[in-house]
């Protein structure tokens, strides 16, 4: 079955800290894969995905992804987070057969001032 | 703002209640797509309609059903609700029906208490 793991369930970070949000997928066959965020009572937010080509994917507010396939990863970076990056992220994936997306368990970061 | 409306923002019933949730996608999208979010299951997909029709069904409820209307807005019943029914029930909207490459832009979710 088609599934999407995020290993830190909650993460608490002081500004300016680097992060590092882990992802792994098992799906077969070809993979589209996208990392949403969801801000204190706001909605989801899509954050950057991946569909081919280039596996380092830059998306909004400095955040970048990297597809490694051979580790069925694709982790969140940020060089430097602030306290407004507070929320809660969550890693998806929906496979070339249809956009309905499967997440993981999401990851709560806070960030301290 | 995603342009996906969502109402009502809460709702609070009771046990065995029916109850309708209500969607408008982003103008020009034809899907539709309910998740629902719980602390024990997570986000999880709960059914799409494309133009009308069902596209795609995931982990739905036989209790719960959807519809999509001409006007592409979507409801989302739920019926003989009990307790572990409570949730926040997102809908999101794209252009397409598939291909998995979409971005779905999301609504702000409907908080259902079922006490």
């Amino acid at each position: 079955a088609q599934s999407v793991s995020q290993h830190n369930h909650h993460v608490i970070l002081s500004e300016a800290a680097s992060l590092e949000l882990g992802c792994n997928y098992s799906y077969g066959g070809t993979v589209n894969l996208f990392w949403y965020v969801q801000y204190p009572g706001q909605h989801l937010q899509l954050l950057l995905k991946y569909f081919s080509g280039d596996p380092l994917v830059k998306g909004i507010k400095g955040f970048e992804a990297e597809f490694i396939k051979s580790k069925f990863s694709f982790n969140l970076r940020k060089p430097s987070v602030q306290w407004s990056d507070t929320a809660e992220y969550f890693c998806a994936a929906t496979h070339n057969a249809g956009n309905m997306l499967t997440f993981g368990g999401g990851t709560r970061l806070m960030v301290k001032p | 703002d995603s342009g996906v409306t969502q109402t009502p923002k809460h709702l609070i019933t009771a046990t065995g209640q029916r109850v309708t949730l209500r969607c408008s996608p982003r103008s020009g999208d034809l899907s539709v797509y309910w998740y629902q979010q719980s602390l024990d299951q997570g986000l999880q997909f709960l059914i799409q309609y494309y133009n009308g029709e069902e596209r795609a069904k995931g982990n739905i409820l036989e209790r719960f059903s959807a519809q999509q209307f001409p006007d592409l807005h979507s409801e989302l019943n739920l019926s003989s609700l009990e307790l572990g029914d409570s949730a926040l029930y997102f809908c999101a909207s794209t252009p397409s029906a598939g291909g998995g490459t979409d971005t779905q832009y999301f609504g702000p979710g409907t908080r259902l208490t079922v006490l």
